[in-house]
This record gives C-alpha cells, structure tokens and sequence, in this order.
C-alpha cells in the first residue's frame, strides 16, 4: 500500500530535550515536505526536499533541522523544543510538479511542556 | 505571490441539505488549485483538483469545484450532505518556488453536519 508513516503519532517532551520524528513513504518521490498545523493558521511549511540530499527553508524553519540521506526519509529534528513548537506535525511527499497531489502522513501531535 | 483565502473558519448544516465552501485565490501564474480534507486524527487526503483541463471538477465523495478565473475562486459544494462529510477542509494553490513546486493552504473551514 503507497502511503507515508510518521513516528511517533503523539509524543510528550519538556523544553530543551532534544526529539526527531521520523517520516518515511514508499513511493519512490522526490519531494518530500514537513508542515505544521496550528488552529486558524492552516498548514505551514517548515522544510521540504527536492532530492537526497538536497534540502531547503519552508516559511517557519526557525527552530527546525531536516536531513535527506535517503530517498524514502525525511526525519524533522527539534534539537531544542520549546512550548511555541507544540503542534501537530505532518510530512509529505510528491512527484513534485506543480499538478500533482501530496501524499500526506497521519501526523505526529507533538506537546512541549 | 500565491495566497488562499477560505471564507468562514465554521459551517453547519444540516444533513441532506447544500454544502458550500468557499475558497478565492490569488496567483500570478495560471493556477493549480486543490482541495483536501482532515478527518479526526488523521492526515490530509485529497478531494479533488484543478489542472485546466476543465472548469468543472469532480472528486471522491460527491464534492465537486467549479474554477472561475473572472472571481478568482474555487469553491468546493456537495448537493446533499451526510454525517460522515463532518471534517476539516483545506483549499490550497501550487506555486512555483526556487524550481520547487509548494502547496500554499488557505487556513481551513470546520464542516459541521448535524441530523
């Protein structure tokens, strides 16, 4: 089944604890992105990625790392959470062009205390 | 630049009855419009979308779009609406960055349907 997984689905932390959550989908695409939903804001772009390696800021990077070694994985790295980074996180990912559909993950419900 | 506005954060309606979402866009390139939908805790999944192949576009579910260039919207209507259509949608509008393809998403409209 073609789909994007996402882990953890919800997940706890203090402020400064160091997190990754991790994206994967097997659809063999190129682009893959990370957003964050926040209530009345829509989804916001933190980072995408056009291919392995090669990564760049969506609107609301601050706060945020991305790495892209493999083609299926796109983990976010908060290296230190703080509670303005509390949201629900989602990663997608797509054949790129500008008529094709995202695939989205379940989201990952991330609280910091 | 690109943007999504999407008129009322909340609509109720009753089952059976019109569903109507309001969507206008802005874009300074010919656009590629989308419509998602977030059921309870899960993730976006896509209703339907306009590539320019034809004004009228039809997706899962009953939902259907209409583009109008002269009004710049693309509002999304179901004629008869049912419990299980109770979710959040997201009217979103690609654009071209830096040789990347972004989604830029209006900021959601909570369908209400009650019996």
């Amino acid at each position: 089944e073609a789909q994007v997984t996402q882990n953890p689905r919800y997940l706890i932390t203090v402020t400064g604890k160091k997190l990754t959550v991790t994206c994967s989908q097997n659809m063999n695409h190129e682009y893959m992105s990370w957003y964050r939903q926040d209530p009345g804001l829509g989804l916001r772009q933190i980072y995408y990625s056009m291919n392995v390696e090669v990564t760049d800021k969506g609107d609301v990077p601050e706060g945020y790392k991305v790495s892209r070694k493999e083609k299926r994985n796109f983990p976010l790295i908060l290296e230190s959470p703080s509670p303005n980074q509390t949201s629900l996180y989602f990663c997608a990912s797509s054949l790129g062009g500008a008529y094709n559909e995202q695939f989205f993950g379940p989201g990952t419900r991330l609280t910091v205390l | 630049a690109q943007s999504v506005t999407q008129l009322g954060s909340h609509v109720s309606v009753s089952e059976g009855a019109l569903v109507l979402l309001r969507c206008n866009y802005s874009s300074s390139v010919p656009p590629y419009l989308f419509w998602y939908v977030q059921y309870p805790n899960q993730g976006l999944q896509l209703l339907l979308k306009y590539t320019s192949a034809a004004t009228l576009v039809k997706g899962i579910n009953g939902f259907e779009a209409e583009f109008k260039k002269s009004e710049t919207s693309f509002h999304l209507t179901k004629p008869s609406a049912h419990m299980s259509d109770a979710a959040e949608y997201f009217c979103a509008v690609s654009a071209p960055v830096r040789g990347y393809n972004k989604l830029i998403f209006g900021a959601g409209t909570r369908l209400a349907v009650h019996p």
